[in-house]
């Protein structure tokens, strides 16, 4: 079905220590993965894309790990910083034409 | 370049009355979405505007809801009459293509329905 799930709700990271937030998909024939910030009293904001042809990709501290085989997405942030503060949603596509899926979200809190 | 903006940012309405959001996507932009996140779940796809045809609106709730994208401009979705379940935040996107298509979002109107 149409699913985007992710395995913990909330995170709480020591600032510096680098942050792993999962996800789990179902649906297989995806081919185009996203991952969103949302600060509160704000609309989630694009951080990072990654396609099926791609296992990893690296942006400005923050790299995405696609598992298609276990159909698991990973973002990871290193040197977490008070701004990373947010809920971090995945999302799919699953044809070019299709509407992007959103799962649930995951809220990292970050420790001084 | 001035970014997805959404009227109002917050609406308090009583069960039964009928509420406008507005979304203004980005200038340019053909694709118009709108979604809808309540109570910290997932965010919900409702539909997909492009330019002024509804490419889907699979995910509109019921015929409660009724959006609309005159000229392929800006677009308002309608809830008419509201219910209690309808309370949430209302997030407009617009993108420039769909396939592999970046985002852009409002910061959402928060719907309270009492």
């Amino acid at each position: 079905g149409e699913s985007v799930g992710l395995h913990l709700p909330t995170l709480s990271v020591q600032e510096g220590d680098n942050s792993i937030i999962n996800c789990a998909y179902s649906n297989s024939a995806s081919d185009y993965f996203i991952w969103y910030k949302q600060e509160s009293g704000k609309g989630p904001q694009f951080i990072i894309d990654i396609r099926s042809n791609m296992d990893k990709r690296q942006g400005q501290r923050v790299t995405v790990l696609l598992n298609k085989t276990v159909k698991h997405l990973s973002l990871q942030i290193a040197a977490t910083q008070p701004g990373d503060s947010a809920v971090y949603f995945c999302a799919e596509q699953y044809s070019s034409a299709s509407k992007i899926i959103f799962g649930s979200g995951t809220r990292l809190s970050i420790r001084p | 370049e001035a970014g997805v903006t959404q009227f109002p940012s917050h609406s308090v309405i009583e069960k039964g009355q009928t509420v406008t959001l507005r979304c203004d996507p980005i200038s340019g932009h053909d694709n118009l979405y709108w979604y809808r996140r309540v109570m910290g779940k997932e965010i919900k796809f409702l539909l997909h505007f492009v330019k002024e045809s509804k490419q889907d609106e699979s995910g509109m709730p019921n015929n409660r809801f009724l959006a609309e994208r005159t000229g392929g401009t800006y677009s308002t979705l309608k809830v008419q009459p509201a219910e209690l379940e309808d309370s949430g935040v209302y997030f407009c996107a617009s993108s420039s293509t769909v396939a592999y298509g970046k985002l852009f979002f409002g910061s959402g109107t928060q719907l309270s329905v009492l």
